[in-house]
């Protein structure tokens, strides 16, 4: 079983849609979690962290649920410029360890 | 303020050459990564450095050496490369924990011919 999984997709949603998308991690001593986006052919960069209490930044909603071992990121309205893949980013010991990332195209 | 900087972009290599990859970051970061992407794989971790002069194993390190002289640069060597080794390696840093952002160059991308 991969440490982090995520559904490759990919997700094509309408302009203006709500998608949700799912992560799920195997060892429960991990420690910190995050979603970072990657554009085509670009380096990822951090899209946000994702606390147990759930953490909101403008159309982004992260959450974790430790019992059941999974991240879930929500982006409302969705603009075209959302179009990318999301990567699924788990800590422990110092280490990061990536999904393999989920792949949003955005359709006008 | 350049943040973090691979050297070269892209590099084509014959089986059994060598070649060292340079990162460099200017933001007095301690943590320094190498990763390599692969379609289908993900980011998987080659070699890391929590401060200047130590290293430590990924979760793919043979066939890979590093080294962390200077705190701002972190090298990533491949003594005998092989095709299987042809892929996009991205260098990250983070301030001093890995719970703290990532900082990632613009990647290398590598083919072994």
């Amino acid at each position: 079983r991969k440490e982090v999984e995520q559904d490759p997709g990919p997700f094509n949603v309408p302009e203006g849609a709500t998608v949700a998308f799912n992560c799920t991690y195997s060892n429960s001593a991990s420690q910190s979690f995050f979603w970072y986006r990657q554009d085509c052919r670009k380096e990822p960069k951090l899209l946000m962290s994702v606390y147990s209490s759930g953490n909101e930044d403008g159309r982004f909603t992260a959450q974790l649920n430790r019992a059941s071992q999974y991240i879930s990121l929500l982006i409302r309205d969705s603009k075209l410029s959302d179009s990318a893949t999301y990567l699924c980013v788990v800590n422990k010991d110092e280490k990061l360890t990536f999904g393999t990332g989920t792949r949003l195209t955005i359709i006008p | 303020n350049a943040g973090v900087t691979q050297t070269p972009k892209f590099r084509v290599l014959k089986t059994g050459q060598s070649m060292t990859l340079l990162c460099a970051q200017d933001m007095n970061h301690e943590y320094m990564y190498w990763y390599r992407q692969d379609p289908g794989m993900g980011l998987r971790l080659i070699h890391y450095s929590v401060g200047e002069g130590t290293t430590a194993k990924g979760e793919v390190p043979d066939g890979y050496n590093v080294s962390r002289l200077k705190k701002q640069n972190f090298l990533l060597g491949l003594e005998s490369a092989a095709p299987s080794q042809t892929s996009v390696y991205f260098c990250a840093s983070s301030f001093d924990r890995a719970d703290t952002e990532a900082f990632f160059g613009q990647g290398t991308r590598l083919t072994v011919v």
